[in-house]
């Protein structure tokens, strides 16, 4: 079945430091692949989203490329602010069961030291 | 954006009693959703809700659990009775109804936080 897969538990960096979030799925359809941002105290929210393979997603200085070669649709922002500081979700969807199934990574916290 | 409000935020109650938890989703939105969040831990997938109907649940999905939606108004999730280890962060969700790009957005409440002693 679907699944995504983060590895990354959690990621300490200080402020203007290059973030790397580590994200790779699995599937045989061709899903959407999304990010989703999550403050402390506060639900998830949508970060970016890409639903063609080899395209790119960026909001806000983030950016991910949906790599259908490697199945990888890992998170890149060149440089963090303290405001960052945050749970991130990789996920994805998947319209092709005849209904909406939404699958999520384990999550990878962020802590930005300034 | 698009605003889904979960009521109460916190909720605190004996083991075995019932609980509701109450969600408003987005207006125009007829796809529903429940995830359950154990404190530091992944977002589980519990159920999805659309016209009157389960879609599909997970194993988390207990007998003891129920969710509808009478008539547009809250959509709730119903645990009676509660046992301990249903105590986790709950969020609803909402999106638009199934089929085409518009579909592809899950938009989030800011979780009611039940605690079972």
């Amino acid at each position: 079945g679907d699944s995504v897969t983060q590895k990354q538990g959690q990621v300490t960096l200080s402020e203007d430091d290059f973030l790397f979030i580590n994200c790779t799925y699995s599937t045989t359809t061709y899903p959407t692949l999304l990010w989703y941002v999550q403050y402390l105290g506060q639900g998830p929210q949508l970060l970016l989203k890409v639903t063609t393979a080899n395209n790119k997603g960026i909001s806000r200085g983030f950016e991910a490329t949906y790599d259908k070669g490697t199945t990888s649709f890992h998170l890149q922002k060149a440089s963090v602010q303290e405001s960052d500081s945050a749970v991130y979700f990789c996920a994805l969807v998947d319209l092709n069961t005849g209904y909406q199934n939404f699958y999520f990574g384990k999550g990878t916290s962020l802590t930005v030291i300034p | 954006g698009p605003k889904v409000l979960q009521i109460p935020s916190h909720q605190i109650i004996d083991m075995g009693q019932m609980v509701t938890l109450n969600c408003d989703p987005v207006s125009n939105h007829l796809y529903f959703y429940w995830y359950k969040q154990i404190l530091g831990q992944q977002m589980e997938f519990l159920v999805n809700f659309y016209n009157g109907k389960v879609m599909e649940k997970s194993k988390l999905f207990k007998d003891q659990f129920s969710v509808e939606r009478p008539d547009g108004s809250y959509f709730t999730l119903k645990i009676q009775p509660t046992a301990l280890e249903d105590s986790a962060v709950y969020f609803c969700a909402s999106s638009l109804a199934l089929g085409g790009r518009r579909a592809e957005t899950l938009y989030f409440g800011s979780g009611t936080r039940l605690t079972v002693l």
